[in-house]
């Protein structure tokens, strides 16, 4: 969905740089979730935010990463030091509310990848 | 622990067939459960969804789906596929309670020959 922005959409880092991803949610939502996804595999759940708020980072490394949700501005995804395993693409989603069945909306992505 | 497997990561299939991508999932807790699709260089796009109701599913393009309780399962179905859906398609579940943690399977790609 076009309304989910995600910028760079590509990324290349040398190992021990750090990266910044950045996610503006659409117009209106003020939850934003961030996946990771590895070749071949599924979307990996990250972190769950709303503004200024993170709710559950329990799929966040414990080292390295951050998140945060400012009251102003977009979503930012940090990965500081950067491996080669860190190379993947990284989603973001936002959603409008909450609840059961709500839909959430993805950004295209960014795929990082580390030299 | 919560997980969800998609039975088969490439499907290939000739215009017109019908299709089938199935769908299994381990929760402890009632769900709600997703089919999304991500086209060649596009976004996730929602395909259906179910969090209670009817089983059967109806979603956009002619896709369907059909929650099963007492088989954990949710294929996804479609009677006549097109060229035009080609692309990846991921079953995902989320807790019906307290929840907002949407966990995904591996993807099905899908090859359609014109």
């Amino acid at each position: 969905n076009a309304g989910v922005m995600q910028n760079p959409r590509h990324l290349v880092r040398r190992r021990g740089q750090e990266a910044r991803l950045r996610c503006s949610p659409m117009k209106g939502h003020s939850h934003v979730y961030w996946y990771r996804q590895l070749p071949e595999e599924g979307l990996k759940f990250m972190v769950y935010l709303q503004k200024e708020n993170i709710i559950d980072e329990s799929g966040m490394p414990k080292e390295r990463f951050s998140a945060e949700f400012p009251k102003e501005g977009p979503s930012i995804l940090r990965i500081q030091q950067v491996v080669r395993g860190d190379s993947a693409a990284y989603f973001c989603a936002s959603s409008s509310e909450q609840g059961p069945g709500d839909e959430q909306f993805f950004g295209p992505g960014t795929r990082l990848t580390v030299l | 622990a919560q997980s969800v497997s998609q039975h088969n990561h490439h499907v290939i299939l000739s215009e017109a067939a019908s299709l089938e991508l199935g769908c299994n999932y381990s929760y402890g807790g009632t769900v709600n459960l997703f089919w999304y699709v991500q086209y060649p260089g596009q976004h996730l796009q929602l395909l259906l969804k179910y969090f209670s109701g009817d089983p059967l599913v109806k979603g956009i393009k002619g896709f369907e789906a059909e929650f099963i309780k007492s088989k954990f399962s949710f294929n996804l179905r479609k009677p006549s596929v097109q060229w035009s859906d080609t692309a990846e398609y991921f079953c995902a579940v989320r807790g019906n309670t307290g929840g907002f943690k949407t966990i995904f399977g591996a993807g099905t790609r899908l090859f359609v020959k014109a």
